[in-house]
């Protein structure tokens, strides 16, 4: 069974330039999530769509920050225009259902952002 | 607001020992509770998942606890090697605000 993936695996850009990263999840599963890695914390959820339809975009800064899940399969989250503090570990992930059917939870690999 | 701790932030031992990581957290009003493992420049890979209904479970040398009275998870790993080095985090799915929320992780390093 294929896994979670992502792209690009890393992308270095200039602040104000944007970016945008990819996300295609396991076959079936109905809900994605996009969260935010610090480096030495543990990930932050950005947004959970469940099919196309998304569930919680509370903590996403939406003034630079969008998400898109297009057919309720793949997703693209897009930074414009990147700031410093958003060099991080962006991980999409997937789970077949949500809440108390949310079972396990599948990570991909990540795409590394640096903004110099 | 759900607030999940992992205390020490890391860890060093010799090949061989059995190692407990502990996972407390502070609004027991979850769906279930899961641990994962962090390598290097990697994502995240499930380890065991609880649902709140159960007590504990096991995968080969791996065993959680989960005691949702008192918020806190333990991680058992027997007979630790060198491969279990690596960033181990826990996560709690919150009922009501339907979110799993992470601890920091704790950082392994099994010294051969």
């Amino acid at each position: 069974e294929a896994g979670v993936a992502q792209s690009p695996r890393y992308k270095i850009i200039e602040k104000r330039q944007s970016v945008a990263f990819w996300c295609n999840p396991i076959s079936g599963h109905a809900t994605l999530y996009w969260y935010q890695q610090i480096l030495g914390q543990g990930p932050k959820l950005l947004i959970q769509f469940q099919n196309n339809g998304v569930v919680d975009d509370s903590q996403l800064p939406k003034d630079r920050f969008s998400a898109e899940r297009l057919k309720g399969v793949d997703s693209t989250l897009k930074i414009q225009p990147a700031k410093l503090e958003d060099s991080a570990v962006y991980l999409c992930a997937s789970s077949l259902g949500d809440g108390i059917e949310m079972g396990e939870l599948f990570f991909g690999e990540g795409s590394r952002l640096t903004v110099l | 607001k759900q607030e999940v701790t992992q205390i020490p932030a890391a860890l060093s031992v010799p090949e061989g020992e059995n190692l407990v990581l502990n996972c407390s957290f502070t609004d027991s009003a979850i769906y279930n509770l899961q641990w994962f493992r962090q390598d290097p420049g990697k994502g995240l890979t499930s380890l065991l998942l609880i649902q709140s209904s159960q007590r504990e479970q096991t995968s080969g040398r791996l065993n959680a606890s989960l005691d949702k009275s008192s918020g806190r998870s333990t991680l058992y790993i027997a007979a630790s090697q060198p491969g279990d080095s690596a960033t181990y985090l826990c996560a709690v799915y919150q009922g009501g605000s339907e979110k799993l929320v992470f601890g920091k992780g704790m950082k392994l390093t099994v010294n051969p």
